[in-house]
């Protein structure tokens, strides 16, 4: 059974680019969120799609957004990016509900330089 | 004040040690908590998972909840070169949306 993939691995933008981000969930998963990974912060909510619709949203601005395909692909973009966007962005996926855990991807490295 | 607070670590055991890992949050709605591993250059990967107060256990791993404290632990005993990893540990108030620690760093030496 295929994991949660998350394309590119790595990418290197320079500020005030847009970038876009990509995963494919498990087979079956209809919800799909996305977190952002900093040494400082940790993990932070972004947001979680689910039947292509935002269910929750967390405190990113508006820079930051995202859609949901109706095969449960999602895609995140983030607009004139900011150094401070550098980060490892994870997406994760789970059949409903992620009452049960995620299934995380293995995140995609963004630069900004 | 961060929802959850996390000890950085790192933490260095020797083999076979009894590892104990630790999160403190303040939001008293938090009902659904879990513990992830993860591994340098991959996403976590989901340990334990448990809903309100007590204990859990699933081979070498319990995880603890102590709502009246705010308090949540990870217990590893016989701990393997293979545990190490980062551990964050999440919880949630709804299951839609987690907070995550900070992780600790656990480092097992043979």
């Amino acid at each position: 059974k295929a994991g949660v993939t998350q394309t590119p691995r790595y990418l290197i933008k320079t500020r005030g680019q847009q970038v876009t981000l990509s995963c494919s969930p498990i087979s079956g998963h209809r919800s799909v969120s996305w977190y952002q990974q900093t040494p400082g912060q940790g993990l932070q909510f972004l947001f979680e799609y689910f039947s292509e619709t935002q269910r929750n949203k967390g405190n990113f601005p508006g820079r930051f957004s995202g859609r949901q395909f109706s095969n449960s692909r999602s895609e995140m973009n983030v607009s004139t990016l900011e150094l401070g966007d550098s980060a490892l962005y994870l997406c994760a996926s789970s059949l409903g509900s992620s009452l049960y855990g995620y299934t995380f991807g293995s995140g995609t490295r963004l630069t900004v330089v | 004040q961060k929802e959850v607070e996390q000890d950085p670590g790192p933490l260095s055991v020797p083999e076979g040690a009894i590892v104990s890992l630790n999160c403190t949050y303040s939001n008293s709605a938090f009902q659904y908590f879990m513990w992830y591993r993860q591994y340098s250059r991959k996403g976590p990967e989901l340990l334990m998972y448990t809903y309100s107060s007590g204990n859990k256990e699933d081979g070498r791993f319990t995880a603890q909840v102590d709502k009246s404290s705010k308090y949540i632990s990870l217990f590893i005993r016989d701990s393997q070169p293979s545990d190490s990893a980062t551990y964050l540990c999440a919880m949630s108030r709804t299951g839609n949306q987690f907070y995550f620690g900070t992780g600790t760093s656990l480092t097992v030496i043979p």
